[in-house]
């Protein structure tokens, strides 16, 4: 069975700029998760999908963000424009079931530069 | 604000030491506990999901305890390897997402 893959790996951008991640979840998981890791600080929630709907976004920094997941399958997420604090590891995860015994299976994450 | 500490930071230990590191959460409102080990550029991979005050885990030379009342879990690594050299995230589940404590690295020379 395929894990949660990432697209791209590394996105090297200028500030301005508008850059897409796309995360691809474990076919069929309805729960999808968005985090990440910036200046080598603690991992982040930024939002959580249950397939298209998203069903907390709490954790979305600014309007700069906009995550998408249109047929519940793949999902994106667009940071424009993109600023120097932009820059960090996003990681995808999911899941089957949500719930506190549940593991939460994740990515290996784009890392996003932001000169 | 959920708070997750992890101590220490980072580690250095000798090939066959063993170690173990901390991980301090709130003690109210208690879901679960998760234990990630990360390598850079990989995905993190689930160590243990524990429930339930006292709960022990155990995989291989890792395992783990976890102290719900007082707020605590503790990571075992028994007769440390250098492939164990990672990053170990706790992360507590707060009913609908993971917090994450900033890691404890550990490096393993041979």
């Amino acid at each position: 069975e395929a894990g949660v893959t990432q697209f791209p790996s590394h996105s090297v951008i200028e500030k301005g700029q508008t850059v897409t991640l796309r995360c691809d979840p474990i076919s069929g998981h309805d729960n999808l998760y968005w985090y990440r890791r910036v200046m080598g600080k603690e991992i982040k929630f930024l939002l959580h999908f249950v397939k298209e709907s998203k069903q907390d976004e709490s954790g979305m920094p600014n309007n700069r963000f906009l995550a998408e997941r249109t047929g519940g399958t793949y999902s994106t997420l667009k940071v424009q424009p993109a600023e120097l604090e932009d820059s960090g590891v996003y990681f995808c995860a999911s899941n089957l079931l949500r719930g506190p015994g549940n593991e939460q299976f994740f990515g290996p994450g784009t890392r996003l530069t932001v000169l | 604000i959920l708070n997750v500490e992890q101590s220490p930071q980072s580690l250095h230990v000798q090939e066959g030491d063993s170690t173990n590191f901390t991980c301090s959460f709130p003690s109210s409102n208690f879901y679960a506990l998760h234990w990630y080990r990360w390598e850079t550029a990989k995905s993190p991979e689930a160590l243990f999901v524990m429930t339930l005050n006292g709960d022990e885990k155990k995989k291989g030379r890792i395992s783990a305890t976890l102290n719900t009342k007082e707020g605590y879990s503790y990571l075992y690594i028994k007769g440390s390897q250098p492939e164990d050299s990672a990053t170990y995230l706790c992360a507590f589940y707060d009913g609908n997402k993971l917090v994450f404590g900033a890691g404890t690295i550990l490096r393993v020379k041979s």
